[in-house]
Protein backbone atom coordinates (compact mmCIF):
# COMPACT_ATOMS: atom_id res chain seq x y z
CA UNK A 1 0.00 0.00 0.00
CA UNK A 2 2.91 2.47 1.06
CA UNK A 3 5.01 1.51 -1.91
CA UNK A 4 5.90 3.53 -5.06
CA UNK A 5 7.53 1.87 -7.75
CA UNK A 6 9.79 3.11 -10.06
CA UNK A 7 10.96 1.93 -13.74
CA UNK A 8 12.90 1.33 -15.75
CA UNK A 9 16.13 0.95 -13.06
CA UNK A 10 18.51 2.49 -15.99
CA UNK A 11 17.67 4.03 -18.78
CA UNK A 12 20.20 5.52 -21.97
CA UNK A 13 19.09 7.89 -24.11
CA UNK A 14 20.76 9.73 -26.94
CA UNK A 15 21.25 13.41 -26.88
CA UNK A 16 18.08 14.99 -27.98
CA UNK A 17 16.18 12.19 -27.60
CA UNK A 18 12.96 11.42 -25.32
CA UNK A 19 14.00 10.39 -21.67
CA UNK A 20 10.84 8.80 -19.74
CA UNK A 21 10.64 6.96 -16.31
CA UNK A 22 7.56 5.98 -15.00
CA UNK A 23 6.19 5.19 -11.34
CA UNK A 24 3.52 2.99 -10.47
CA UNK A 25 1.59 3.69 -6.48
CA UNK A 26 -1.30 2.01 -5.04
CA UNK A 27 -2.22 4.00 -1.92
CA UNK A 28 -5.31 6.64 -3.17
CA UNK A 29 -4.29 8.66 -0.21
CA UNK A 30 -1.48 9.77 -2.12
CA UNK A 31 -1.72 13.99 -2.80
CA UNK A 32 1.75 15.12 -3.50
CA UNK A 33 3.64 13.88 -6.55
CA UNK A 34 7.26 14.92 -6.51
CA UNK A 35 10.44 14.32 -8.64
CA UNK A 36 14.12 14.42 -7.60
CA UNK A 37 16.88 14.61 -9.53
CA UNK A 38 20.41 13.56 -7.93
CA UNK A 39 23.78 14.06 -9.24
CA UNK A 40 26.62 11.52 -8.37
CA UNK A 41 27.84 12.42 -4.58
CA UNK A 42 25.41 15.20 -4.07
CA UNK A 43 22.25 14.82 -2.43
CA UNK A 44 18.42 14.86 -3.98
CA UNK A 45 16.59 17.51 -5.33
CA UNK A 46 13.25 18.52 -6.17
CA UNK A 47 12.85 18.70 -9.75
CA UNK A 48 9.62 19.18 -10.56
CA UNK A 49 6.34 18.21 -8.77
CA UNK A 50 2.60 17.42 -9.02
CA UNK A 51 -0.84 17.31 -7.46
CA UNK A 52 -3.21 14.46 -8.59
CA UNK A 53 -5.86 17.97 -10.02
CA UNK A 54 -4.06 17.83 -13.37
CA UNK A 55 -3.37 15.58 -15.45
CA UNK A 56 0.45 17.45 -16.42
CA UNK A 57 2.76 19.71 -15.46
CA UNK A 58 5.46 21.29 -17.79
CA UNK A 59 8.62 23.11 -16.71
CA UNK A 60 10.82 23.64 -19.15
CA UNK A 61 11.73 20.27 -20.92
CA UNK A 62 11.26 18.47 -17.81
CA UNK A 63 6.80 17.33 -17.86
CA UNK A 64 5.06 15.26 -15.33
CA UNK A 65 1.96 13.34 -16.95
CA UNK A 66 -0.32 11.94 -14.12
CA UNK A 67 -2.99 9.34 -14.35
CA UNK A 68 -5.35 9.09 -11.86
CA UNK A 69 -7.16 6.56 -12.89
CA UNK A 70 -3.90 4.05 -13.76
CA UNK A 71 -2.42 5.42 -10.51
CA UNK A 72 0.63 6.29 -12.24
CA UNK A 73 2.85 9.40 -13.11
CA UNK A 74 5.93 9.46 -15.54
CA UNK A 75 8.36 12.02 -16.11
CA UNK A 76 9.55 13.07 -19.53
CA UNK A 77 12.78 14.85 -20.35
CA UNK A 78 12.67 16.50 -23.96
CA UNK A 79 15.24 16.92 -26.09
CA UNK A 80 17.90 15.11 -23.28
CA UNK A 81 20.71 16.78 -23.03
CA UNK A 82 24.32 14.73 -21.24
CA UNK A 83 24.08 17.53 -18.59
CA UNK A 84 20.69 15.70 -17.99
CA UNK A 85 22.41 12.49 -16.75
CA UNK A 86 22.11 11.71 -13.22
CA UNK A 87 19.43 9.05 -11.03
CA UNK A 88 15.97 10.36 -10.55
CA UNK A 89 13.26 9.66 -7.87
CA UNK A 90 10.06 9.91 -7.77
CA UNK A 91 8.11 9.91 -4.51
CA UNK A 92 4.58 10.44 -3.12
CA UNK A 93 3.44 11.63 -0.12
CA UNK A 94 -0.17 11.93 1.75
CA UNK A 95 1.18 13.36 5.20
CA UNK A 96 3.08 16.67 4.36
CA UNK A 97 6.07 15.37 5.82
CA UNK A 98 6.66 12.15 4.98
CA UNK A 99 7.52 10.68 1.18
CA UNK A 100 7.22 7.22 0.17
CA UNK A 101 10.46 6.95 -2.63
CA UNK A 102 10.58 4.98 -5.65
CA UNK A 103 14.24 3.21 -5.94
CA UNK A 104 15.28 5.35 -8.77
CA UNK A 105 16.93 5.23 -12.19
CA UNK A 106 20.43 6.02 -13.28
CA UNK A 107 19.92 8.04 -16.86
CA UNK A 108 22.50 8.26 -19.11
CA UNK A 109 22.62 10.62 -21.75
CA UNK A 110 24.66 9.37 -24.49
CA UNK A 111 26.37 12.56 -26.82
CA UNK B 1 21.42 22.86 0.30
CA UNK B 2 19.49 24.97 2.84
CA UNK B 3 22.16 24.95 5.10
CA UNK B 4 22.04 21.32 5.77
CA UNK B 5 26.02 19.85 7.16
CA UNK B 6 26.68 16.46 7.66
CA UNK B 7 29.96 15.05 9.24
CA UNK B 8 31.68 13.36 8.44
CA UNK B 9 31.56 12.34 4.67
CA UNK B 10 33.34 9.83 4.54
CA UNK B 11 34.23 7.05 7.26
CA UNK B 12 35.87 3.92 7.61
CA UNK B 13 35.07 2.06 10.31
CA UNK B 14 35.52 -1.64 12.04
CA UNK B 15 32.75 -4.46 12.29
CA UNK B 16 31.51 -4.10 16.15
CA UNK B 17 32.62 -0.41 16.93
CA UNK B 18 30.07 2.56 17.66
CA UNK B 19 29.57 5.28 14.71
CA UNK B 20 27.77 8.63 15.24
CA UNK B 21 26.76 10.80 12.26
CA UNK B 22 25.81 14.08 12.19
CA UNK B 23 23.41 16.14 11.04
CA UNK B 24 23.40 20.19 11.45
CA UNK B 25 20.86 22.52 9.90
CA UNK B 26 20.98 26.39 10.11
CA UNK B 27 17.17 27.37 9.33
CA UNK B 28 15.43 25.50 12.78
CA UNK B 29 13.25 23.05 10.54
CA UNK B 30 10.96 21.25 12.44
CA UNK B 31 11.38 18.52 10.56
CA UNK B 32 14.59 15.95 10.14
CA UNK B 33 15.14 12.33 8.51
CA UNK B 34 18.11 10.30 7.68
CA UNK B 35 18.14 7.94 4.91
CA UNK B 36 20.54 5.30 3.68
CA UNK B 37 21.07 5.07 -0.14
CA UNK B 38 22.02 1.67 -2.07
CA UNK B 39 22.00 0.41 -5.53
CA UNK B 40 18.52 -0.74 -6.32
CA UNK B 41 16.61 0.32 -3.13
CA UNK B 42 16.68 3.77 -3.48
CA UNK B 43 16.00 6.00 -0.40
CA UNK B 44 15.58 4.01 2.39
CA UNK B 45 14.11 6.03 5.88
CA UNK B 46 16.07 5.15 8.79
CA UNK B 47 14.56 7.55 11.38
CA UNK B 48 13.10 10.84 11.45
CA UNK B 49 12.53 13.55 13.80
CA UNK B 50 9.41 16.24 14.18
CA UNK B 51 10.60 17.84 17.28
CA UNK B 52 13.18 17.77 19.99
CA UNK B 53 13.11 14.68 21.78
CA UNK B 54 10.61 13.39 19.26
CA UNK B 55 11.79 11.30 17.08
CA UNK B 56 10.07 7.75 15.19
CA UNK B 57 11.30 4.73 12.91
CA UNK B 58 11.05 4.37 9.55
CA UNK B 59 11.31 1.38 7.65
CA UNK B 60 15.04 0.09 8.44
CA UNK B 61 15.25 1.34 12.18
CA UNK B 62 17.08 -2.11 13.39
CA UNK B 63 20.85 -1.41 14.44
CA UNK B 64 20.19 2.37 14.26
CA UNK B 65 19.53 5.18 17.12
CA UNK B 66 19.06 8.69 16.92
CA UNK B 67 18.96 11.44 19.17
CA UNK B 68 17.68 15.59 18.60
CA UNK B 69 18.56 17.25 22.02
CA UNK B 70 18.53 20.54 19.82
CA UNK B 71 16.56 21.53 17.48
CA UNK B 72 19.36 21.90 14.61
CA UNK B 73 21.37 18.77 15.51
CA UNK B 74 19.75 15.34 14.51
CA UNK B 75 22.61 12.41 15.29
CA UNK B 76 22.28 9.10 13.80
CA UNK B 77 23.87 6.26 15.79
CA UNK B 78 25.07 2.58 14.92
CA UNK B 79 25.84 0.67 18.20
CA UNK B 80 27.90 -1.65 16.52
CA UNK B 81 28.53 -1.39 12.96
CA UNK B 82 28.16 -4.42 10.72
CA UNK B 83 28.66 -5.06 7.01
CA UNK B 84 25.51 -4.68 6.04
CA UNK B 85 25.68 -1.04 7.18
CA UNK B 86 28.04 -0.01 4.39
CA UNK B 87 25.95 2.64 2.90
CA UNK B 88 25.52 6.44 1.95
CA UNK B 89 23.47 7.95 4.31
CA UNK B 90 21.77 11.30 4.18
CA UNK B 91 20.11 13.79 6.45
CA UNK B 92 17.04 15.68 5.07
CA UNK B 93 15.03 18.43 6.08
CA UNK B 94 11.64 19.10 4.74
CA UNK B 95 9.96 22.57 4.18
CA UNK B 96 6.42 23.29 3.75
CA UNK B 97 5.28 25.60 1.14
CA UNK B 98 1.84 27.41 0.42
CA UNK B 99 2.06 24.44 -2.53
CA UNK B 100 3.96 22.17 -1.69
CA UNK B 101 6.09 20.44 0.61
CA UNK B 102 10.09 20.00 -0.61
CA UNK B 103 12.90 17.94 0.94
CA UNK B 104 16.44 19.78 1.28
CA UNK B 105 19.36 16.86 1.35
CA UNK B 106 22.84 17.42 3.01
CA UNK B 107 25.57 16.28 1.00
CA UNK B 108 26.06 12.67 2.37
CA UNK B 109 28.47 10.60 4.20
CA UNK B 110 29.94 7.36 2.89
CA UNK B 111 30.50 5.00 5.29
CA UNK B 112 32.63 1.73 4.77
CA UNK B 113 32.11 -0.67 7.70
CA UNK B 114 35.22 -3.59 7.50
Amino acid sequence: QQQVKQSPQSLIVQKGGISIINCAYENTAFDYFPWYQQFPGKGPALLIAIRPDVSEKKEGRFTISFNKSAKQFSLHIMDSQPGDSATYFCAASMRRYQLIWGAGTKLIIKP
Amino acid sequence: DAGITQSPRHKVTETGTPVTLRCHQTENHRYMYWYRQDPGHGLRLIHYSYGVKDTDKGEVSDGYSVSRSKTEDFLLTLESATSSQTSVYFCAISVAGAEETEAFFGQGTRLTVV
